[in-house]
């Protein structure tokens, strides 16, 4: 157990909606990263936050935004959902932007 | 051209063989991580790197800045090692990870 927790586990929804999905650090940790792992993309990075400010951007679409709460927890928004969106959402933190990161069991969604 | 290449992509070994695990990546790093992904999907990060080796039991991980390259070694493999292993690097201080496409790895008793 890394002490990252992500809910839910598994979403299942139609093209066109809206999901949100919820990642809480490990306690004291500051950064929170998202990323995507779909089948034929493989893993990619989509955004880090550290201490509720934006630090960086990877391959997000429009369509996802994010944000880190003053309590640290962290939401990934994904709105029009489409087929291609399907894919594992995990989350990961860190002490420092420059620690270890420890990920979540991450969040399983599927666009029928 | 992927930023980050890894090889092989797939490695079969018997239990007890020594296994290495290579990653080149064609940009400038802060830093390099080495994550080990289970079939039941859960990733664990193994080590992160900027420059040298770094051990910790069974594995070892290796960094050459120069020749943007790094290895990670598995001595005494056993078939709980088998697993996804995946390179990732930090790009320059822009905190933007890349990764690589992964070596699976499957160890038979």
């Amino acid at each position: 157990d890394s002490g990252v927790t992500q809910t839910p586990k598994h979403l299942i929804t139609a093209t066109g909606q809206r999901v949100t999905l919820r990642c809480s650090p490990r306690s004291g940790d500051l950064s929170v990263y998202w990323y995507q792992q779909s089948l034929d993309q493989g893993l990619q990075f989509l955004i880090h936050y550290y201490n509720g400010e934006e630090r960086a951007k990877g391959n997000i679409l429009e369509r996802f935004s994010a944000q880190q709460f003053p309590d640290l927890h962290s939401e990934l928004n994904l709105s029009s959902l489409e087929l291609g969106d399907s894919a594992l959402y995990f989350c990961a933190s860190s002490r420092e932007r420059t620690d270890t990161q420890y990920f979540g069991p991450g969040t399983r969604l599927t666009v029928l | 051209k992927n930023e980050v290449e890894q090889s092989p992509q797939n490695l079969t070994a018997q239990e007890g063989e020594f296994i290495t695990i290579n990653c080149s990546y064609s940009v400038g790093i802060s830093a390099l991580h080495w994550l080990q992904q289970h079939p039941g999907g859960g990733i664990v990060s193994l080590f992160m790197l900027s420059s040298g080796k770094k051990k910790h039991g069974r594995l070892i991980a290796t960094i050459n800045i120069q020749e943007k390259h790094s290895s990670l070694h598995i001595t005494a493999s056993h078939p709980r090692d088998s697993a996804v292993y995946i390179c990732a690097v930090e790009v320059g201080n822009t905190d933007k990870l890349i990764f690589g496409t992964g070596t699976r790895l499957q160890v038979f008793p």
